[in-house]
């Protein structure tokens, strides 16, 4: 069982698309995550979310949105794409209750041409 | 503002040659240092979590340590198969991971 799945593993799109990227945690985990991961391998964290709080990173430009219909479940949005939008988008779950690590989930490659 | 720093960027090693990777790290409110490996096409792993100066942790052959201003993986006669990029994060009080840019390992047979 795939404890955090995104869909899907490869995204490639025509520039000025709209697109989606599903992330589920079975994990039972009250706060999730969305990171971007440039060419370089550079995390760098986008949104965390938990039901009562979504936290966004002042950098992400506002054509990103998260989506969580519910507690297990955090999309993520994108408009107008645009070629610097390329990279790794990984999804990850972590519980709020006790500094525990956080699960990632394999990563979406996305590709504007 | 937060900082992470890992160092080298890249280290090839013999197998059965013994190294450290390190990360130093420069935040406010730290809650905990986080150890992942990432292999090729893959999602970050969880090795280990330090929480306190002085604490160290192991797995296998991996070992890790924590101090005021940085931590150190050290790896115990590496095999191929501990070949990755291992990445460093530090969690700061609002619960978010704040990554380094990794160290990538290559194990040489």
């Amino acid at each position: 069982d795939t404890a955090v799945s995104q869909t899907p593993k490869y995204l490639v799109t025509q520039m000025g698309n709209d697109k989606s990227i599903k992330c589920e945690q079975n994990l039972g985990h009250d706060t999730m995550y969305w990171y971007k991961q440039d060419s370089k391998k550079f995390l760098k964290i986008m949104f965390s979310y938990n039901n009562k709080e979504l936290i966004i990173n002042e950098t992400v430009p506002n054509r990103f949105s998260p989506k969580s219909p519910d507690k297990a479940h955090l999309n993520l949005h994108i408009n107008s794409l645009e070629l610097g939008d390329s990279a790794v988008y990984f999804c990850a779950s972590s519980s709020l209750r006790v500094n525990t690590e956080a699960f990632f989930g394999q990563g979406t490659r996305l590709t504007v041409v | 503002e937060d900082q992470v720093t890992q160092s080298p960027e890249a280290l090839r090693l013999q197998e059965g040659e013994s190294s450290s990777l390190n990360c130093s790290y420069t935040v406010s409110g730290l809650r905990g240092l986080f150890w992942y490996r990432q292999d090729p096409g893959k999602g970050p792993e969880f090795l280990f979590t330090l929480y306190s100066a002085g604490e160290e942790k192991e797995k296998e052959r991996l070992k890790a340590t924590l101090t005021k201003k940085e931590s150190f993986l050290h790896i115990t006669a590496p095999k191929p198969e501990d070949s990755a990029t291992y990445l460093c994060a530090v969690q700061t009080g609002a619960n978010n991971l704040f990554f380094g840019t990794g160290t990538r390992l290559t194990v040489i047979p």
